[in-house]
């Protein structure tokens, strides 16, 4: 059963564009991360939320919490072909005893 | 200020042989944690270590895998008599405290011929 869902699975876009993508699940997080994984390297945490609602700002990236705790969202303002790469959302049940249930990812690339 | 470390990137092993994964958490940190991640897959949680202690196995197969958190050294991932569906990326993570924030190795790519 895939708890996170992601979507959409790839995304390709111009430099220069916006684009929002999303973390959906049934089951309520204590926290949720995004990670930003790069090929042949391990993920790097870009954020964490923890609040219902949150809302927290890093440069160009956006990352909101649900209020219900089940799902997020990253928004990228003018993306860069720096942004090129892997994004995974993780979360940790309640009780979960801290592993990390990941998603299977999005894929996207940004051209120049 | 060293990340986690991983060693060896790279591993080769025939069917029925062993693999050991090795990793090494950031300064400080006494919480370990093994995912693996297979092609076309997210990762995978696999066990959560503290110093000496296993505490989650529950993402660990019955046979063949194990692992160990020694007081001294670095934690190991040990694969016995490998099989080619064991061919994937395992990485590892760790945090300060229990429920902190994970940091991930470059991992271990595993290739069973």
């Amino acid at each position: 059963t895939q708890l996170l869902e992601q979507s959409p699975q790839f995304l390709s876009i111009q430099e220069g564009e916006n684009l929002t993508v999303y973390c959906n699940s049934s089951s309520v997080f204590s926290s949720l991360q995004w990670y930003r994984q790069e090929p042949g390297e391990g993920p790097v945490l870009l954020v964490t939320v923890v609040t219902g609602g949150e809302v927290k700002k890093l440069k160009r990236l956006t990352f909101q919490f649900g209020d219900a705790r089940k799902d997020s969202s990253l928004h990228i303002t003018a993306a860069q072909p720096g942004d090129t790469g892997l994004y995974l959302c993780a979360g940790e049940e309640a009780g979960a005893n801290s592993k990390l249930t990941f998603g299977k990812g999005i894929t996207l690339s940004v051209r120049p | 200020n060293a990340g986690v470390m991983q060693n060896p990137r790279h591993l080769v092993r025939r069917r029925g042989q062993e693999a050991r994964l090795r990793c090494s958490p950031m300064k400080g940190h006494s919480h370990v944690y093994w995912y693996r991640q297979l092609p076309e897959e997210g990762l995978k949680f696999m066990v959560y270590l503290q110093k000496e202690n296993i505490i989650d196995e529950s993402g660990m197969p019955k046979e063949r895998f194990s692992a160990e958190f020694p007081k001294e050294g670095p934690s190991i991932l040990r694969i016995q008599q490998v099989v080619r569906g064991d061919s994937a990326a395992y990485f590892c993570a760790s945090s300060l405290l229990a429920g902190n924030e994970q940091f991930f190795g470059p991992g271990t790519r595993l290739t069973v011929l």
